[in-house]
């Protein structure tokens, strides 16, 4: 059974900090994604990630993609508060594509 | 209207009632979900449809009763719920779960919150 996990699950941090979310998967795969939620809303694709050394970038977010180590990673540059959200990671494997999400990272950027 | 919508964003029924979910995308996809997500609980995938077709039912109560009658809707149908059901409903498409190498990215709609009295 295909596990993520991801941490922190809590993130408090400051205004122009730089920080990074990791999330780690049990089972081999090269499909990886996150996305963004905002308090009571719904979730928002943020990367696709789909090869091993994969890394895209928008804005202050830049994720990336080590498959052999089963690992993403979700860097924040800078902070500023409208960052503020649950980010959550996701695995699909291919020919059985059901996501598999893990539990999300609730960011708090603090002035 | 473009993307994933989802009528109505907010219900609250009685444990007695029957209501729908309706969920719409137009995004020309062929996969439609159900998730559930509750407050501290991870995203929970309900149903999966591809091509019209149910093919994933995760081990959900028989009170969700989903229905597709073509690749841009999707329904869930709700009777005798319990309030430990009452959570934020999400429908998301993607374009096919048939081995599609470029990824599966799932688009997810607004939600419903359903309170359960």
């Amino acid at each position: 059974e295909l596990k993520v996990e991801q941490n922190p699950l809590f993130l408090s941090m400051q205004e122009g900090k730089n920080y990074t979310i990791y999330c780690n998967y049990s089972t081999t795969s090269d499909r990886l994604y996150w996305y963004r939620q905002d308090p009571g809303k719904s979730l928002e694709s943020l990367f696709v990630l789909l090869s091993n050394g994969a890394v895209k970038q928008e804005g202050r977010l830049m994720a990336s993609l080590d498959t052999k180590a089963r690992l993403s990673t979700l860097h924040i540059t800078a902070a500023v508060h409208d960052l503020s959200a649950t980010y959550f990671c996701a695995v699909d494997i291919f020919g059985n594509e059901k996501l598999t999400f893990g539990t999300g990272t609730r960011l708090t950027i603090i002035p | 209207e473009t993307g994933v919508t989802q009528t109505p964003r907010h219900l609250v029924m009685g444990m007695t009632n029957k209501k729908s979910l309706k969920c719409e995308q137009h995004l020309g996809h062929n996969a439609m979900y159900w998730y559930k997500q509750s407050a501290k609980k991870p995203l929970e995938l309900m149903f999966v449809y591809n091509f019209k077709e149910q093919t994933e039912n995760n081990s959900v109560p028989s009170r969700f009763s989903p229905e597709c009658p073509n690749s841009s809707h999707l329904f869930l149908h709700l009777h005798t719920l319990q309030p430990e059901d009452s959570a934020l409903y999400l429908c998301a498409s993607s374009p096919s779960r048939q081995g599609n190498r470029g990824g599966n990215e799932q688009f997810f709609g607004p939600g419903t919150r359903l309170t359960v009295l």
